[in-house]
């Protein structure tokens, strides 16, 4: 069975652009969630869909948004790139919003801005 | 609310020494624990759960950790470290409708 996969792996960009990361859940798990890690900052929660639905956000500002698709595949869109958001972007998934099932994350996708 | 704390930004331990690493929660509710692994460049693996059932809990190449609710811990232990088991490690908290929430990580150095 085919894990989250993630794409592109790597995306260079420059700032003020805008990119585009996309996430395909593990088959029949309807949640996805996106974390940044950027240096020395750990983990950060960005995004929480479920069922096509946005359920929560972290503390990031409106240039960082998503969608979820019906297939559950999900993109993170991040406009007006800063230097600061050069980082690792985990796509993770989940069966159903339940605390003990388990999240599995993707590879990540590195972005670099310069 | 909910959080974690690593209390170790770094340990590091000699091949075949045991490992510990430790962390406490803090949850409203009855959390989930988690700990996951994350090897240089790659995404975050699974290495054990606590979901109120026993409360040590085995997890993969030999890793446990144990629950301890009067202590607010689920520190994570091997009893022989392999030069393999270098990583960065998250414990991670998780409870009610709220996505997890993760430890700022302790990296485990293993000396050969």
């Amino acid at each position: 069975e085919a894990g989250v996969t993630q794409s592109p792996t790597h995306l260079i960009k420059t700032r003020g652009q805008q990119a585009t990361l996309r996430c395909s859940p593990i088959s029949g798990h309807t949640s996805v969630y996106w974390y940044q890690q950027a240096l020395g900052l750990g983990l950060q929660f960005l995004l929480w869909y479920d069922e096509g639905e946005e359920r929560n956000r972290g503390n990031f500002p409106p240039r960082f948004s998503g969608r979820q698709f019906p297939n559950y595949s999900s993109e993170l869109n991040v406009n007006a790139l800063e230097l600061e958001d050069s980082a690792l972007y985990l796509c993770a998934s989940r069966v159903r919003q339940t605390s003990g099932n388990t999240i599995y994350f993707g590879e990540g996708s590195w972005l670099t801005v310069v | 609310a909910q959080s974690v704390t690593q209390l170790d930004s770094h340990v590091s331990v000699s091949e075949g020494t045991p490992v510990l690493l430790r962390c406490n929660y803090s949850s409203s509710y009855s959390p989930s624990l988690f700990w996951y692994v994350q090897h240089p460049n790659k995404g975050l693996q699974l290495l054990l759960k606590y979901t109120s059932a026993a409360t040590l809990v085995k997890g993969i190449n030999g890793f446990e950790a144990e629950f301890k609710k009067s202590e607010t811990s689920f520190h994570l232990t091997k009893p022989s470290a392999h030069m393999s088991d270098a990583a960065e490690y998250f414990c991670v908290v998780s409870s009610g409708n709220t996505p997890l929430v993760f430890g700022k990580g302790t990296r485990l150095s293993v000396i050969a």
